[in-house]
Parts: structure tokens; C-alpha cells; sequence
């Protein structure tokens, strides 16, 4: 089953605009990943936020996470054409498995 | 090596036979993952292994599908008697160790399995 559900599924912006993307999720977490994936094959780890954190910065990008809503959304600052690719989110659990179970991702698309 | 390495990158066989997907994790890392992604969707946990613990294997979709890992090296991925709706890519992941949560997955580039 995918704990976490992206939104939007698709999102085309020019370059320089900010991206948005959010997940939602079900059951009460540890943390929360953020992932990012080229082309359909490996996926490249771009921030963790725990669940005792409410904002994260690294770079471009901005992550929130509200436990009381089950929310999370992850922010690119002024977009480059290099920023397209898929990105997923991926809870993991609290107690028992710590197994990250993602969402089916969004597709980015920016335009130069 | 550097990365998570896997093996073959693509593969195409006939519906009936056995594949066998390799994974050679990055040096150190305790926990492997394999997730297996159809063409445009999520990731869908199979199988992981933790050190010399049981592995999860709640995730396998059939008794078709059957994992090993030597030791905290490299694990193969055996689909017998291959269909049509196990074309996916294959992913395989490590992380430090499962116990220490937070940590983050390193992927592979995953193997394409096309079954005709």
C-alpha cells in the first residue's frame, strides 16, 4: 500500500517560478523524505524532516510538515529547466517498521 | 564501489522464464531494499534485509518471487516463471542501517524488466 499520496500528479512551470508539491499520509510517522527521480530509474535522497520538525531548508528547497493535518510540502525556489524530474515523498513509519513506503510521485516539467 | 550498483540494467525475456536481478550495495551499509515501480508509478516495497536478521519479505507479491542476500553484501532478486504484468523497473536500495531510523536510501539506476 503507499502511505504517502503526492499532489499535484503533474505541474509545468516556467524556469524561475516556484514549484510547489505536497503529500499526504495516513498513519503517525517518524519522519518524512523527500526524493527525487530522473528519467525512470534510481532515486536521489534530497531532504528528511522528523516529526518533531516543522521546517527544513536546504539550498532551493524549502520542506514543511504538519503532523496534526498529515501533510507535508516541498517548495523549489526560483525553478531551473535541470529541476525537471519526478519527485516523491516517503514516510516512514513510527514504531515497528521503520521500512519508507512512497507515494506515486510528481511530475515537474520546467520550461527554459 | 561509490554507488549502489545493479545488475543487469535491462533485461527482456518470455513470459515463463526465470530472471535473476543483482544488487551490490554500497560498502558498510547493514540494510538492502528492493522495490519494484511500474511505468508511471510509485515505488512498491518488496522485500528488505537487515545484517544477519529475517528478512521482511511481506512485500513479495507472489511465492513467484524470492530474494537473497550473502551475508551485508550483494542480493539477488529471482522472479520465477516470469508474466507480463512483472515488467517494471527493479529497484535496489541501502541505507547505514534500518535500526537507525532517519537514515536515508541510496538506489541504484534499477534494472528494466520487460517480459514479452
Amino acid at each position: 500500500s503507499q502511505q504517502g499520496e503526492e499532489d499535484p500528479q503533474a505541474l509545468s512551470i516556467q524556469e524561475g517560478e516556484n514549484a510547489t508539491m505536497n503529500c499526504s499520509y495516513k498513519t503517525s510517522i517518524n519522519n518524512l523524505q523527500w526524493y527525487r527521480q530522473n528519467s525512470g530509474r534510481g532515486l536521489v535522497h534530497l531532504i528528511l524532516i522528523r516529526s518533531n520538525e516543522r521546517e527544513k531548508h536546504s539550498g532551493r528547497l524549502r520542506v514543511t510538515l504538519d503532523t496534526s493535518k498529515k501533510s507535508s510540502s516541498l517548495l523549489i525556489t526560483a525553478s531551473r529547466a535541470a529541476d525537471t524530474a519526478s519527485y516523491f515523498c516517503a514516510t516512514v513509519p513510527s514504531g515497528g517498521s521503520y521500512i519508507p513506503t512512497f507515494g506515486r510521485g510528481t511530475s515537474l516539467i520546467v520550461h527554459p | 564501489g561509490a554507488g549502489v550498483s545493479q545488475s543487469p540494467s535491462n533485461k527482456v525475456t518470455e513470459k515463463g522464464k526465470d530472471v535473476e536481478l543483482r544488487c551490490d550495495p554500497i560498502s558498510g551499509h547493514t540494510a538492502l531494499y528492493w522495490y519494484r515501480q511500474r511505468l508511471g508509478q510509485g515505488l512498491e516495497f518488496l522485500i528488505y534485509f537487515q545484517g544477519n536478521s529475517a528478512p521482511d519479505k511481506s512485500g513479495l507479491p507472489s511465492d513467484r518471487f524470492s530474494a537473497e542476500r550473502t551475508g551485508e553484501s550483494v542480493s539477488t532478486l529471482t522472479i520465477q516463471r516470469t508474466q507480463q504484468e512483472d515488467s517494471a523497473v527493479y529497484l535496489c536500495a541501502s541505507s547505514l542501517a534500518i535500526g537507525r531510523v532517519g537514515e536515508k536510501l541510496f538506489f541504484g539506476s534499477g534494472t528494466q524488466l520487460s517480459v514479452l
